[in-house]
């Protein structure tokens, strides 16, 4: 099955500098990847989220790469600010909008410090 | 849009005991949902996925005679953690698709905190 590795586990940060949040994958037949921001005792919500026919997505100040060939893809959230403390979980699909369920990446627990 | 609420949002019980979760989808049809379980500073991992007017399809290693589900509607999916012990204490999330419209993400509800004393 699909297996994806999320680095690095904690990110701590400047508020105002950006932060790139990295994960890859292992199932080449993967054609869909989400973002969600986690808070405390809340579920996710999902923040962007790439097919694989595209190389990039921005949103904003959040924005995701894709890398299909090398398996993977990124996270980059610039100028940051205390709100956006939180887990962040990458995700992958072989289906559009995880039809098939969703394989989550371990987290990151990103810290804006003021 | 696309509001998926869990109720209970946290629940204390007794070892032995069934707990029953429920997950809807408020503002949408969801055919599927899914279930996850997460436990502390730990990803999310699926449980099974609750498809509507049939049988649920469990990931390897649940047991689905332990965790039972029903999705007896479009709007409405329920976890039931039977004969509860202190090692199913977990946070318990659901997720669910529009089935109207096309490419949707899931959406998850916010959770529920079940701890088995």
């Amino acid at each position: 099955g699909e297996n994806v590795e999320q680095h690095p586990s904690t990110l701590s940060v400047q508020e105002g500098d950006s932060a790139v949040i990295k994960c890859t994958y292992s199932d080449s037949a993967s054609n869909y990847f989400p973002w969600y921001k986690q808070e405390l005792g809340k579920g996710p919500q999902l923040i962007i989220d790439i097919r694989s026919n595209v190389g990039e997505k921005k949103d904003q100040r959040i924005a995701v790469t894709l890398n299909k060939t090398a398996k993977h893809f990124s996270l980059h959230i610039t100028e940051t600010q205390p709100e956006d403390s939180a887990v962040y979980f990458c995700a992958a699909s072989i289906v559009w909008g995880g039809a098939d369920g969703l394989t989550f990446g371990k987290g990151t627990h990103l810290i804006i410090q003021p | 849009g696309a509001v998926v609420s869990q109720h209970p949002s946290w629940v204390i019980c007794k070892s032995g005991t069934s707990v029953k979760i429920e997950c809807r989808s408020l503002d949408f049809q969801a055919t599927t949902m899914f279930w996850y379980r997460q436990f502390p500073k730990q990803s999310l991992m699926l449980m099974a996925t609750s498809n509507e007017g049939s049988k649920a399809t469990y990931e390897q290693g649940v047991e689905k005679d332990k965790f039972l589900i029903n999705h007896a509607s479009l709007t409405l999916s329920t976890l039931t953690v039977t004969s509860a012990h202190p090692e199913d204490s977990s946070f318990y999330i659901c997720s669910a698709r529009d089935r109207q419209v096309g490419n949707q993400p899931q959406h998850f509800g916010d959770g529920t905190r079940l701890s088995i004393l």
